[in-house]
């Protein structure tokens, strides 16, 4: 494997399911994404993972959980969804900086072909 | 919170034509991007720009960072079929690791009619 890659590709889930997305990504990165894409609307950026540590977390629903247990995984745990959290998911990851250091350029995301989630 | 207008939301060209498509943003990044997504696929980096002013070249792509940092363009010269897909726009203020966060435009997509 090589990239970022994600799995599922597709999932179908009832709004009293619980399920987890996985994404794993093989470019020896530091930081990992989750963002969230929904039809006609800009990319949202859910939760950022940098150093396995949650730096950022956009205002996400409580319904939707992260877990990033190492450098190369990044999970999202899905309960109680509603309709409208029908989207694609998109992981991504980068070779962070870190804190307190200044930038130069740009780190680029990579991203990972996504998860098709539908909620019935 | 900082917003992206991508226009246009679609185009519709015929293979040989130019493309041209731009981004601008209410507030000033210190770095713009343009991603190109294909079907079932996430997005892949085409450009990265980094100066106010820059012309960066990749090939058929060619991008400009505004020099006011709030607006960026992308123009694809004599399309291809496989020039078809979404592209995006994407600005950071870069910096510390709080701001390598990417605000993403809302897409243009790219329809070549045969």
């Amino acid at each position: 494997e090589t990239g970022v890659t994600q799995t599922p590709r597709h999932l179908v889930m009832g709004m009293t399911n619980k399920k987890s997305l996985k994404c794993e990504q093989h470019l020896g990165h530091n930081a990992m994404y989750w963002y969230k894409q929904s039809a006609k609307k800009p990319l949202e950026l859910m939760f950022v993972y940098s150093l396995e540590e949650r730096v950022e977390n956009n205002s996400v629903p409580s319904r939707f959980s992260p877990e990033c247990p190492n450098s190369s995984h990044l999970f999202l745990h899905l309960h109680t969804l509603q309709p409208e959290d029908s989207a694609l998911y998109l992981c991504a990851s980068s070779q962070s900086l870190g804190p307190g250091l200044a930038g130069g350029g740009y780190n680029e995301q990579f991203f990972g072909p996504g998860t098709r989630l539908t909620v019935l | 919170g900082q917003q992206l207008n991508q226009s246009p939301q679609s185009m519709f060209i015929q293979e040989g034509e130019d493309v041209s498509m731009n981004c601008t943003s209410s507030s000033i990044f210190n770095t713009w991007l343009w991603y190109k997504q294909d079907p079932g696929e996430g997005p892949v980096l085409l450009i990265a720009l980094y100066k106010a002013g820059e012309l960066t070249s990749n090939g058929r792509l060619t991008a400009q960072f505004g020099i006011t940092r709030k607006d960026s363009f992308l123009n694809i010269s004599a399309s291809i079929p496989s020039d078809v897909g979404i592209y995006f726009c994407a600005g950071q203020l870069g910096g510390d690791f709080g701001n390598e966060k990417l605000t993403f435009g809302t897409g243009t997509r790219l329809t070549i009619i045969p």
